[in-house]
């Protein structure tokens, strides 16, 4: 049982690149969160879903966009990277919403030069 | 937005000492998450609660709903306990899943 698991850990992009992330969970988990983690800042939410094929907005949006073709698995696309998306990107999940645990993967370190 | 501030931002203690982390938000919630995240930056999650108190091992959470306050205590403190601890005050609008607001974390070293 792997819990959530991120890929890729590191990443360095040039200004202008795109990437995908992914996040996958085999805890069956209905909902499914993209954090960013910012020096001096609380986690703060991107994108999220609560099922299959459905996705929504979070507080910081913009940059990115996300798919969940699968229940299992939620993908965070940066189109075209700029310095500012440089940070730690955590993936959650969670079997239902706020007042259920969180699990958290491991985190992404994201280098945009 | 829910405010969040958590007092101190940052502690050093010595081994053995007993360990207090506040927690204050601004909106009422439905439940608040204490999460640790570790010094190689994974996170846990150490408790949920919506009332009262809850008491894992040396770790105790305590909520008082109507003062929109949480503690975080840690007993008999160990340095395997050093790491960032996060308040997450839990809100649903009926909007979605997006409940969660979360304070910028306390850092806890503590000394053998």
């Amino acid at each position: 049982n792997a819990g959530v698991t991120q890929t890729p850990k590191f990443r360095v992009l040039k200004t202008g690149q795109s990437m995908t992330l992914l996040c996958a969970q085999d805890m069956n988990h209905e909902y499914m969160y993209w954090y960013r983690q910012d020096p001096g800042m609380g986690l703060r939410l991107i994108h999220y879903s609560v099922g299959e094929g459905t996705t929504a907005k979070g507080e910081v949006p913009d940059g990115y966009n996300v798919s969940r073709l699968k229940k299992q698995n939620f993908l965070l696309g940066l189109e075209s990277a700029a310095p500012s998306q440089t940070s730690v990107y955590f993936c959650a999940s969670s079997y239902s919403r706020e007042a259920y645990e969180q699990y958290f993967g491991p985190g992404t370190r994201l280098t945009v030069t | 937005k829910n405010e969040v501030e958590q007092s101190p931002q940052n502690l050093t203690a010595q081994e053995g000492e007993f360990i207090t982390i506040n927690c204050s938000y601004s909106v009422g919630i439905s439940a608040l998450h204490w999460l640790q995240q570790h010094p190689g930056g994974g996170i846990v999650s150490l408790f949920m609660l919506s009332s009262g108190k809850k008491k894992h091992g040396r770790l105790i959470a305590t909520i008082n709903i109507q003062e929109k306050h949480s503690s975080l205590h840690i007993t008999a403190s160990h340095p395997r306990d050093s790491a960032v601890y996060i308040c997450a005050p839990a809100y649903y609008s009926g909007g979605g899943a997006d409940g969660l607001t979360f304070g910028k974390g306390t850092h806890l070293i503590i000394q053998p």
